[in-house]
């Protein structure tokens, strides 16, 4: 099973920031990476698909990047409704496994 | 608007089984696969499977081979996932997803690209004696 490592786990900001999150695939997986953003009590929403493609409504703030087994996440201007926890997620032979997350706190 | 929405809380004894529903609204049942994710603190996301409801064909990960089933009501438009022989592990919130993917090609190779999207709200299964 391919084994996605999300980094850092926690990482504090301020509004405003530049942030980056990092997800590193255990092997090769191209581009078919998904980003999701959770907040507590609420299910995952969809962010970013096929490592860069944002998902329509989502603010141009959020940005991805990558491919092979190294990707990020990047928000370039904090905003308050942004501190969230973030998941990556991929797919490999009919199979999906998730990253154990970013929590973005202030 | 595209929303699923998931039936109440369960409460569950080691070895019941519990079944789940999903009602989907707003967009062609059909044309669109269910996913299973559930999320525990110690696990995090967890995927458990996929439903096709145009067909009912199934695709379940190894993990929960033999224990899940996943099963549609095409006329309700609403999902269902069967989880047996409960331990105290399995206490999550369970979410179902609607899987869409996207088709992109480029010299004569194309790429499919899938995503979840919307999630229901989850529910919360406890097992607990």
């Amino acid at each position: 099973d391919i084994h996605l490592a999300q980094s850092p786990s926690f990482l504090s900001a301020s509004v405003g920031d530049r942030v980056t999150l990092t997800c590193r695939a255990s092997q090769d997986i191209s581009n078919f990476l998904v980003w999701y953003q959770q907040k507590p009590g609420k299910a995952p929403k969809l962010l970013i698909y096929a490592a860069s493609t944002l998902q329509s409504g989502v603010p141009s703030r959020f940005s991805g990047s990558g491919s092979g087994t190294d990707f990020t996440l990047t928000i370039s201007s904090l905003q308050p409704e942004d501190f969230a926890t973030y998941y990556c997620q991929q797919f490999d032979t009919y199979s999906w496994t998730f990253g154990q997350g970013t929590k973005v706190e202030i | 608007q595209v929303e699923l929405v998931q039936s109440g809380a369960e409460m569950k004894k080691p070895g019941a089984s519990v079944k789940v529903s999903c009602k989907a609204a707003g967009y062609n049942f059909s044309a669109y696969d269910i996913d299973w994710v559930r999320q525990t603190s110690g696990q995090g996301l967890e995927w458990m499977g996929w439903m096709s409801p145009q067909s009912g064909k199934t695709g379940y990960a190894q993990k929960f081979k033999g224990r899940v089933t996943m099963t549609r009501d095409r006329a309700t438009n609403t999902a269902y996932l069967d989880l047996s022989s409960l331990t105290s592990e399995d206490t999550a919130l369970y979410f179902c997803a609607r899987g869409g993917v996207v088709e992109r090609c480029r010299g004569g190779t194309c790429k499919y690209y899938n995503w979840f999207d919307p999630w229901g709200q989850g529910t919360l299964v406890t097992v607990s004696s």
